[in-house]
């Protein structure tokens, strides 16, 4: 099965930051990569998908990018109700998830 | 506004059985797929399995011998089953949907805590 490692595991930032998180697939998946934002005790809602395609309402300072086995999200700008866990996602066989980056306020 | 809506028991023994189901509200239940997934602190999300209006079903390899998604189409609901649990299937379990097979989740139902004691 495929794995996603996900880094840095949390990060502190400030507002109006850019915030880079990294995925990386153990095999080459295309652009089958999808980015969710969580909050404490709320379901994963959906950022990005095939890579680098913006959910519709998602704010555009978040963006992603990235093939085959390397991946990233950014966040241009960083906002008070971004800091969150953000979680990768690859669909290219079954699906697997990363491990998590939590951002948090510095 | 499709919204996903899901229960069942939270608290379980060990060997017992888990069963979920997730009924969708306000959209097409037919066009497309409905995923279970879970997330515990040890292990991050996991995809469990999916299913689509027909019954058809994938189901993640780990967990293939214990788990069956099941589909009734007249409540627009889909259920989970997971066999023979113990304390490491404690977990938020979520329903969730897809646009086609192994797809990114679109839209998540709220979450249902299953604590599995010994």
């Amino acid at each position: 099965d495929i794995q996603m490692t996900q880094s840095p595991s949390s990060l502190s930032a400030s507002v109006g930051d850019r915030v880079t998180i990294a995925c990386r697939a153990s095999q080459s998946i295309s652009n089958w990569l999808a980015w969710y934002q969580q909050k404490p005790g709320k379901a994963p809602k959906l950022l990005i998908h095939r890579a680098s395609t913006l959910e519709s309402g998602v704010p555009s300072r978040f963006s992603g990018s990235g093939s085959g086995t390397e991946f990233t999200l950014t966040i241009n700008g960083l906002q008070p109700e971004d800091f969150a866990t953000y979680h990768c996602q690859q669909y290219n066989s079954y699906s697997t998830f990363g491990g998590g980056t939590k951002v948090e306020i510095k | 506004q499709v919204q996903l809506r899901q229960w069942g028991a939270g608290l379980l023994k060990s060997s017992e059985a888990l069963s979920l189901t997730c009924a969708v509200y306000g959209g097409s239940f037919s066009g497309y797929y409905w995923s279970w997934i879970r997330q515990s602190p040890g292990k991050g999300l996991e995809w469990i399995g999916e299913i689509n209006h027909s019954g058809s079903t994938t189901y993640n390899p780990s967990l293939k011998s214990r788990v069956t998604v099941s589909v009734d189409t007249s409540k627009n609901q889909f259920s989970l089953k997971l066999t023979s649990v113990t304390a490491a299937d404690t977990a938020v379990y979520y329903c969730a949907r897809g646009v086609t097979w192994s797809d990114a989740f679109d839209i998540w139902g709220q979450g249902t805590m299953v604590t599995v004691s010994s």
